[in-house]
């Protein structure tokens, strides 16, 4: 069964402090993995995708790792901020190959999105 | 940049009555989508359309439908609100043929049903 476990659920961290989240997925074939931050009361807005071939990519304090065979990933926050409290979403889309709901999109190559429940981050002064 | 706009923040309804989310993009992206948030269960996908006038069912479509009459517009229709409908109602919109491009979301619709 296609699936993506985020842990932790919530986390409290100092400001300054630095914190690491973690994504497994049990997706295949896969695409893409990509980190979504949501605000209170806003809509998620992307932060950085992975594709199969990337390690390591960064997004100013925002650094995600992706380790393909182990199917995992983490995103890195660096010296946090307050305004980094928010909740953290992974989502990763799955290949072509097994998706029947992909096939449905007219000249689409895109394949099916399996979301994480968040992790919920909370920055304190 | 691309912008998601959803017409209410906010709506209560009572059981029973007929309910209308709409949504619009601005970025003439071919794909629009529907979500509903909840607590502890993440995001879950109510219906998409890759084009207008097209449409698919999502992971929870039942209680739900949709219409696409034109490209940029995206409507949730809840033909008979049941308080199990309460709910954050996200709508996002992304290109076709991206395999890399994001989804885009609104900022939601919070809808509680008496």
């Amino acid at each position: 069964k296609n699936q993506v476990e985020q842990s932790p659920q919530s986390l409290i961290i100092l400001e300054g402090k630095n914190c690491t989240l973690q994504c497994n997925y049990t997706v295949s074939p896969f695409s893409n993995l990509r980190w979504y931050k949501q605000d209170t009361g806003r809509g998620p807005v992307s932060l950085t995708i992975m594709t199969f071939s990337e390690n390591t990519k960064s997004n100013g304090r925002y650094t995600a790792t992706l380790d393909a065979d182990t199917k995992q990933s983490s995103l890195h926050i660096t010296a946090s901020q307050l305004s980094d409290s928010a909740s953290y979403i992974c989502v990763v889309r799955a290949g072509l190959q097994a998706q029947l709901w992909s096939r449905k999109e007219r000249g689409s190559t895109l394949g099916r999105l399996y979301f994480g429940r968040g992790t919920q981050l909370t920055v304190w002064p | 940049d691309v912008k998601v706009t959803q017409s209410s923040r906010y709506l209560v309804k009572r059981t029973g009555e007929k309910v209308f989310l709409e949504c619009v993009q601005d970025m003439d992206h071919e794909n629009m989508f529907w979500y509903r948030q909840d607590p502890g269960l993440g995001l879950r996908l109510i219906y998409f359309s890759y084009d207008v006038k097209m449409k698919e069912k999502g992971d929870i479509p039942e209680g739900y439908s949709v219409s696409r009459e034109k490209k940029e517009r995206f409507s949730l229709i809840l033909e008979s609100a049941s308080t199990n409908q309460t709910s954050m109602y996200l709508c996002a919109s992304s290109l076709r043929t991206g395999f890399g491009s994001p989804l885009h979301f609104g900022n939601g619709t919070r809808l509680t049903v008496t």
